[in-house]
């Protein structure tokens, strides 16, 4: 079956470090997003890529990138870790005919201290 | 730009009882209106949604109609259970010019006690 995985589940990480959060789905879909979540907040965007080479800033951008490569996958980095980007992390894909369908990967909880 | 504003929480709620979460929307052009679920530890599922005015969505007992004359998208369900637990999300996407982005809510924490 089809799915998107996001990996780790988990991390904890030092302020100040390069750190990388991958997402990987076998839809084929060319849509891809990553969120945040935070108490209070709801889920904000934070970037997103509608096919391969494509890249595009959301509202919370600062302080992150993405690539993407290939279809299936569109990494996270965050530059330079700051306290502030403590959260959870949600990545999603949707196909370019099915726009509204958005399937979303189970989070990767990061810490940063 | 587009913006939820959908009910604070948390709510708390006995089995059986009949729920409302408000939602409204400010967005231009037809946007299109969904509710999803987020259940303890996992990610988001779509729940229901709603591409035009007086569209109703439904599942699970869930229902929310697209009232463009308010700017609305309230989620109701007559009888909850404790299964339905979890954070939902009210989202909208103004598909115009090729925009696939969600705009989300804050998120509403049900809670239902047996």
């Amino acid at each position: 079956d089809a799915e998107i995985t996001q990996s780790p589940r988990h991390k904890i990480t030092e302020t100040g470090r390069q750190v990388t959060l991958a997402c990987h789905q076998t839809w084929n879909h060319n849509n891809m997003f990553w969120y945040r979540q935070d108490l209070g907040h709801g889920l904000r965007l934070i970037h997103y890529s509608y096919g391969v080479q494509d890249t595009n800033k959301g509202e919370v951008s600062d302080g992150y990138s993405v690539s993407r490569s290939n279809t299936e996958d569109l990494p996270l980095t965050l530059e330079s870790a700051a306290s502030s980007q403590t959260s959870v992390y949600f990545c999603a894909s949707s196909g370019s005919g099915t726009p509204l369908n958005y399937t979303f990967g189970s989070g990767t909880r990061l810490t940063v201290v | 730009g587009d913006s939820v504003t959908q009910m604070e929480g948390p709510v708390t709620l006995s089995e059986e009882a009949f729920l409302t979460i408000n939602c409204t929307y400010t967005a231009t052009g037809y946007p299109s209106l969904f509710w999803y679920v987020q259940y303890p530890g996992e990610g988001l599922q779509l729940l229901l949604k709603a591409t035009k005015a007086d569209d109703k969505g439904s599942n699970k007992g869930f229902e929310a109609t697209y009232r463009k004359e308010t700017t609305s998208f309230h989620l109701e369900k007559g009888s909850v259970q404790v299964s339905d637990s979890a954070v939902y999300f009210c989202a909208l996407m103004n598909s115009g010019g090729s925009n696939y982005k969600l705009t989300f809510g804050k998120g509403t924490l049900l809670t239902v006690n047996p």
